[in-house]
């Protein structure tokens, strides 16, 4: 079946740094990603979609220039969340479906667990 | 306001039984549906799905039930095995292309040996 590849799948960091996480479909391109944010014992929030070749699109409350999102290829989106700060601990996971058509499943990576310190 | 809605935040079953978990929906636009088990620290993984001119889907243990008029569904685990004791969502999403999907909050289901 589809895979969806993230990394790092936890990272710690001080606030005010910025990381980066990579999203990987690795046996089918994805022109669209999701990028989604859970915190603990809540649901998973969509934070925004990832367009291939143009803009990312923002769910209303998230800031596009904190969670800055690039999708260079058909197989690679990145989320950088950018001066990171201890509220933005989380668990964010990326998500794509194959064949990129909906009535599909979405298949995710395994998550990146952020702590800020 | 959520539009999708899990309101047994836990669920606590004997193995060999049947798990029952709920979910209902607002949005009449909804017209596929998906049951995801996650385990901690890890992504969700799909289970099953059905979209809105069934109302009923099958797949071994696992089977979904649809009420549209009801706007609710709801999966069986039969019979219930102590792996599959995991954090269930259900997901629902609306119209033809490539859309998100939207979440319920889940229910811990817990079985028991």
């Amino acid at each position: 079946g589809a895979v969806v590849s993230q990394h790092p799948s936890w990272v710690i960091c001080k606030s005010g740094t910025s990381v980066k996480i990579e999203c990987r479909s690795l046996d089918f391109q994805a022109t669209t990603m999701f990028w989604y944010r859970q915190f603990p014992k809540q649901s998973l929030m969509l934070m925004a979609t990832s367009n291939e070749g143009s803009k990312a699109t923002y769910e209303q409350g998230v800031e596009k220039d904190k969670f800055l999102i690039n999708h260079a290829s058909l197989t690679l989106s990145t989320l950088t969340v950018t001066s990171a700060h201890p509220e933005d601990s989380s668990f964010y996971i990326c998500s794509a479906r194959d064949g990129g058509i909906g009535n599909s499943p979405l298949h995710f990576g395994n998550g990146t667990r952020l702590t800020v310190t | 306001d959520q539009q999708v809605k899990q309101n047994s935040p836990s669920l606590s079953v004997q193995e060999g039984r049947i798990s029952i978990l709920n979910c209902d929906y607002t949005n009449s636009m909804f017209d596929y549906f998906l049951w995801y088990k996650k385990y901690p620290a890890e992504g969700p993984t799909f289970l099953i799905s059905i979209s809105s001119i069934k109302d009923k889907n099958e797949d071994g243990r696992f089977t979904v039930f649809l009420n549209k008029s009801a706007k609710h569904l709801s999966l069986h685990i039969v019979p219930s095995q102590p792996g599959d004791s995991a954090v269930y969502f259900c997901a629902a999403s609306a119209g033809a292309g490539n859309t998100p999907l939207v979440f319920g909050k889940g229910t811990r289901l817990s079985v028991i040996a």
